[in-house]
């Protein structure tokens, strides 16, 4: 079945340092969906990317979707302690078996 | 954000007890589903209802049984649980099943 791999598991930096977490997926994507997930809280959506090769950005996070539509990147720039979460990326295979699969997140710690 | 609810926030049962989760959206969605989130562990779909209809059961044990009486309310009927099912369940809609899902607090269940 389809499998979302994210890296890495956990990441810690220090405030002002960026961040990159990677998803990839072992079958061709309809789209991409990115979710964060606050300590204690619940996800919340963030962004979809649907065309080969797009790039979103939101303020400080860059957002991008392979061209082959196989993987997919956040990056925040600056970080910042309220930037503190789990980010999950979430690909759906689309067409008449659509399913969203979520990938296991990427732990972002914050050091002020 | 209120558009999805869910009670009880927390539950403590014993293995022997039938207890029931709630979940309400109020955002006019069509689907609905409910998660497992462990500790070290991705999100893990349990049940896709669409329109009512249950259109995914992924694998879930018996002593699960979900509910769906209209599609703004669905329910986890929980009986004969083991302590490994602790765990966080959270509830999502989404106004198509391909479309971006939102979630609920989540309930934080605790088995013993």
């Amino acid at each position: 079945g389809q499998q979302v791999m994210q890296i890495p598991q956990y990441q810690h930096v220090q405030e002002g340092e960026d961040f990159t977490t990677y998803c990839n997926s072992s079958t061709t994507l309809s789209n991409i969906q990115w979710y964060k997930q606050r300590p204690g809280g619940h996800p919340v959506f963030l962004i979809q990317l649907v065309k080969s090769g797009e790039v979103k950005k939101q303020k400080r996070l860059t957002f991008q979707f392979g061209e082959a539509k196989k993987n997919s990147s956040l990056h925040i720039t600056a970080t910042q302690t309220t930037d503190v979460g789990t980010y999950f990326c979430a690909g759906n295979s689309g067409g008449s078996n659509y399913k969203l699969t979520f990938g296991k997140g990427t732990l972002l710690t914050v050091n002020p | 954000e209120t558009g999805v609810t869910q009670t009880p926030r927390h539950l403590v049962m014993g293995m022997t007890n039938k207890k029931s989760l709630k979940c309400e959206q109020h955002l006019g969605h069509n689907a609905m589903y409910w998660y497992k989130q462990s500790a070290k562990k991705p999100l893990e779909l349990m049940f896709v209802y669409n329109f009512k209809e249950q259109t995914e059961n992924n694998s879930v044990p018996s002593r699960f049984s979900p509910e769906c009486p209209n599609s703004s309310h669905l329910f986890l009927h929980l009986h004969t649980l083991q302590p490994e099912d602790s765990a966080l369940y959270l509830c999502a809609s989404s106004q198509w099943r391909t479309d971006t899902q939102y979630f609920g607090p989540g309930t934080r269940l605790t088995v013993l």
